[in-house]
């Protein structure tokens, strides 16, 4: 079935330091979401990538959708305390035009003042 | 804060029994859908529910069902519980249409012992 990954698993920063997650789909994706989870918290949305080679920037956040959307990557300059919390990509079951996602694995980012 | 609330926030049941859980989507917002989420997972989709139809369903056995009010509210109720539906149960809301983004409640902790 459809499978979306993503590495690192688990990645600990110091404050000020770049952080960066790497998400994998199986299948071709129109489009690709990114959700952040606080600890003890619920998924909050945070953007959506829709064209192939698309980069977006909120502040201190870089998202990327991959030129045969099939990947993405979220990239954090600068990180700070505030960043902490897994950070999970999410895109539409079979790939296609739905909002019935299938959520990557996550990536837990802890970051030490 | 999304809008979307969940009812009960924690729940402990015994293997076997039945449980219904309650979601109350962000208002104008007509699909709900539902996800579980184990401990250091990703959600994983459940169903959805548009216009008070089911609209598509994930690997999840039947004894998962659910409902969906005029008001667009909506119910996930799980029969005959097993230890591994121990998880956070989260309903998300949103406009139907592709790829709109989803607003998460609180989630419901059930604790199948």
């Amino acid at each position: 079935g459809q499978q979306v990954m993503q590495i690192p698993q688990y990645q600990h920063v110091q404050e000020g330091e770049d952080f960066t997650t790497y998400c994998n789909s199986s299948t071709t994706l129109s489009n690709i979401q990114w959700y952040k989870q606080r600890p003890g918290g619920h998924p909050v949305f945070l953007i959506q990538l829709v064209k192939s080679g698309e980069v977006k920037k909120q502040k201190r956040l870089t998202f990327q959708f991959g030129e045969a959307k099939k990947n993405s990557s979220l990239h954090i300059t600068a990180t700070q305390t505030t960043d902490v919390g897994t950070y999970f990509c999410a895109g539409p079951e079979g790939g296609g035009a739905t909002n019935k996602l299938i959520f990557g694995t996550g990536t837990l980012l802890a970051v030490q003042p | 804060e999304t809008g979307v609330t969940q009812s009960p926030t924690h729940l402990i049941k015994t293997r076997g029994q039945q449980v219904t859980l309650r979601c109350s989507s962000q208002s104008g917002h007509n699909t709900v859908s539902w996800y579980q989420q184990a401990l250091g997972q990703g959600p994983q989709f459940i169903f959805q529910y548009y216009r008070e139809e089911e609209n598509g369903r994930g690997n999840f056995p039947p004894r998962f069902s659910g409902l969906q009010f005029p008001n667009y509210s909506s119910e996930l109720n799980v029969n005959a519980l097993e230890l591994d539906d121990s998880a956070l149960y989260l309903c998300a809301s949103s406009f139907v249409g592709p790829s709109d983004e989803q607003y998460f409640g609180p989630g419901t902790r059930l604790t199948v012992t």
